[in-house]
């Protein structure tokens, strides 16, 4: 049970560059999430998907598209990077909306633009 | 709407000492209650949760109350060791409406030998 995978652990991307997060969980679970976080400013979420089939904007989601390509995989992808967007990304999943659920979080992708 | 407030840090401790982070919320309904944990390079993971007031959740020696009175779950440990150096997230999900947890800011813990 690998639980929630992401791919790549760092990246490093010039201006104007894109590039897409892969996020993978073998838990079976519904909901899955994106989150940023920075420094000070604690976790942030970027995009979330209740379902497969389903996405909604969180808190910070300018910039950024996300695709629920199937129960498993939810990507996130940054069509044309900018500084703004260094941070640490993280991809969570939890079993079905309720409010006990524990979220299951991935290692992390460590994002730096130039 | 919902918020989750947490005492700044980075707290300091020698090894042994005892801990406490607070953590307070304001919510809309009544919520699930969480402790997440960061260790150097990774991501969160549960440490501890309560669903009800009044509920004590524990883990790896750690403990918080529900506390509903007080809007409270403040983490405690009686005699932190180094190898709990980390950043420590307070966080809630209320039933109905948004499902969305709220995190608080996090507080950064490090324990000197």
């Amino acid at each position: 049970n690998a639980g929630v995978t992401q791919t790549p652990k760092f990246q490093v991307l010039k201006t104007g560059q894109s590039m897409t997060l892969q996020c993978a969980q073998d838990m079976n679970h519904n909901s899955m999430y994106w989150y940023r976080q920075d420094p000070g400013m604690g976790l942030r979420l970027i995009y979330y998907s209740a379902s497969e089939g389903t996405t909604d904007k969180g808190e910070v989601p300018n910039g950024y598209n996300v695709s629920r390509l199937n129960k498993r995989e939810f990507s996130l992808r940054l069509e044309s990077a900018a500084p703004s967007q260094t941070s640490v990304y993280f991809c969570a999943s939890s079993q079905e909306r309720g409010r006990g659920d524990t979220q299951y979080f991935g290692p992390g992708t460590r994002l730096t633009v130039l | 709407g919902n918020s989750v407030t947490q005492m700044e840090g980075p707290v300091t401790l020698s090894e042994e000492a005892f801990l406490t982070i607070n953590c307070t919320y304001t919510a809309t309904g009544y919520p699930s209650l969480f402790w997440y944990v960061q260790y150097p390079g990774e991501g969160l993971q549960l440490l501890l949760k309560a669903t009800k007031a009044d509920d004590k959740g524990s883990n790896k020696g750690f403990e918080a109350t529900y506390r509903k009175e007080t809007t409270s779950f403040h983490l405690e440990k009686g005699s932190v060791q180094v190898s709990d150096s980390a950043v420590y997230f307070c966080a809630l999900r209320e039933a109905g409406g948004s499902y969305i947890p709220t995190f608080g800011r996090g507080t950064s813990l490090i324990v000197h030998p």
